[in-house]
């Protein structure tokens, strides 16, 4: 399974962009690149997803590099629900989830 | 649309006895997968169940099986219980049809339950 490496933890400041950086060298072909994350006592949650191009949805854009062996998760301007575990998850579409332990990001009115 | 329920919300067992956790995936989704999340980890993949077999199953030994209905729910069974196996466990469904996903198909998490073995 392809590994994924991000910081433990990041911290912002309410209605500022955050950037959750996320290296996967090993990247294979057919691996999307998944952002799901875990707000306090609750299920992961999906946030977006990509495969080759950059992506913005509702809730976050994606940002992947031109090698695929990184990328990173903008949120726009972070409120203070946007506090959560944010995990950078490689894999095939509806094949397991391999979860690290991503990043927790704190946000500060 | 109810999403993904999952119950017991809680449940304490001791070691050695036998547990069974149930999900019901969200409405139209064919697909459910189990995690299991310590405290302070990402969770881990157990298994997956579509049309009623195990499609995949992660590193987690026999005492965890599992089951889906024809309904699509699916219960989580763990046989002799050890103290590690306390932690959150999480059902997630998804849509696959015909084995092949048509297009992205996100998961969709329950709230999960709260395993205590003592």
């Amino acid at each position: 399974d392809a590994k994924t490496t991000q910081p433990n933890s990041m911290e912002s400041n309410e209605e500022e962009p955050v950037h959750l950086p996320c290296n996967h060298s090993t990247i294979s072909g057919t691996d999307y690149i998944h952002w799901y994350r875990q707000l306090p006592s609750q299920g992961p949650e999906y946030v977006i997803h990509g495969l080759t191009s950059n992506v913005n949805n509702r809730m976050a854009s994606l940002a992947i590099a031109e090698d695929r062996k990184s990328s990173t998760l903008i949120l726009h301007r972070a409120t203070l629900r946007d506090a959560a575990v944010y995990y950078c998850i490689l894999g095939y579409n509806t094949d397991k989830l391999i979860f690290g332990t991503g990043t927790r990001l704190q946000v500060f009115p | 649309d109810a999403g993904v329920t999952q119950s017991p919300t809680h449940l304490i067992k001791t070691r050695g006895q036998q547990v069974t956790l149930r999900c019901s995936p969200k409405s139209g989704h064919d697909t459910v997968s189990w995690y299991q999340q310590a405290l302070g980890q990402g969770p881990q993949f157990i298994f997956q169940y579509y049309e009623e077999e195990e499609r995949q199953r992660g590193n987690f030994p026999d005492r965890f099986s599992g089951h889906q209905f024809p309904n699509y729910s699916s219960e989580l069974n763990v046989n002799a219980l050890l103290l590690g196996d306390s932690a959150l466990y999480l059902c997630a469904s998804s849509l696959l049809t015909s084995g092949v996903p048509l297009s992205y198909n996100e998961q969709f998490f329950g709230p999960g339950t709260r395993l205590t073995v003592l």
